[in-house]
């Protein structure tokens, strides 16, 4: 069966300190990958998106990236954190084939506080 | 382009009170349709789908149907329980774009008093 893994699980992190955040899958191949921000009380935001390794695409301008560079294995980074970048960060991936509903499976999540 | 819209939160209810969260969609394509729930402080986890119209989805009590003629998809439960609390969202996503992406509501907070 397959699992989704994030870490780690809780972060508080100085302004402008650097950001490493990474996502791991199991038991699956040429996973679909996507990060999502949740702020306090609000919905999901896609940040970015990976159909393939070294494939990112970016869904909002920001002051963060995204890397891929293993086939299950998904890291988001900053090079300087802002206030604004605290919030709960989600990890998910889906299945590549065009058949099946599409559902994403999403990791525990990363609570980040930047102080 | 595609859209969720879910009734606006909070939900208080007593236990064993009959459960209804509205939502409704807009969508180029015809879209798969998900219920996700987030516990407090984890991730979300599916809930129920369906992937056609009047298409059943189910699971834990929950049930909700796919409505094409009024692009619905309401979740309902019969009897909840004070372990029901939790966020739902829901969320859809059709064949469109290489990566299939979800597009989700904003979330309805329920609470489910003893």
């Amino acid at each position: 069966s397959q699992t989704i893994h994030q870490w780690p699980a809780t972060l508080v992190q100085p302004v402008g300190s650097p950001l490493s955040l990474e996502c791991t899958v199991e038991g699956t191949s040429n996973p679909n990958l996507y990060w999502y921000r949740q702020a306090a009380g609000r919905g999901l935001q896609l940040l970015f998106y990976s159909v393939g390794i070294g494939q990112i695409s970016s869904e909002v301008p920001q002051n963060l990236s995204a890397s891929r560079p293993q086939d299950r294995q998904f890291i988001l980074s900053s090079k300087k954190l802002l206030l604004s970048d605290s919030g709960f960060y989600l990890c998910a991936w889906r299945g590549t084939s065009r058949l099946g509903p599409g559902e994403q499976f999403f990791g525990p999540g990363t609570r980040l506080t930047v102080l | 382009g595609d859209s969720v819209t879910q009734m606006e939160g909070p939900v208080t209810l007593s236990e064993e009170a009959f459960l209804t969260i509205n939502c409704t969609y807009t969508a180029t394509g015809y879209p798969s349709l998900f219920w996700y729930v987030q516990y407090p402080g984890e991730g979300l986890q599916l809930l129920l789908k369906a992937t056609k119209a009047d298409d059943k989805g189910s699971n834990k009590g929950f049930e909700a149907t796919y409505r094409k003629e009024t692009t619905s998809f309401h979740l309902e439960k019969g009897s909840v329980q004070v372990s029901d609390s939790a966020v739902y969202f829901c969320a859809l996503t059709t064949f469109s774009g290489s990566a299939r992406q979800l597009t989700f509501g904003s979330g309805t907070q329920l609470t489910v008093l003893p």
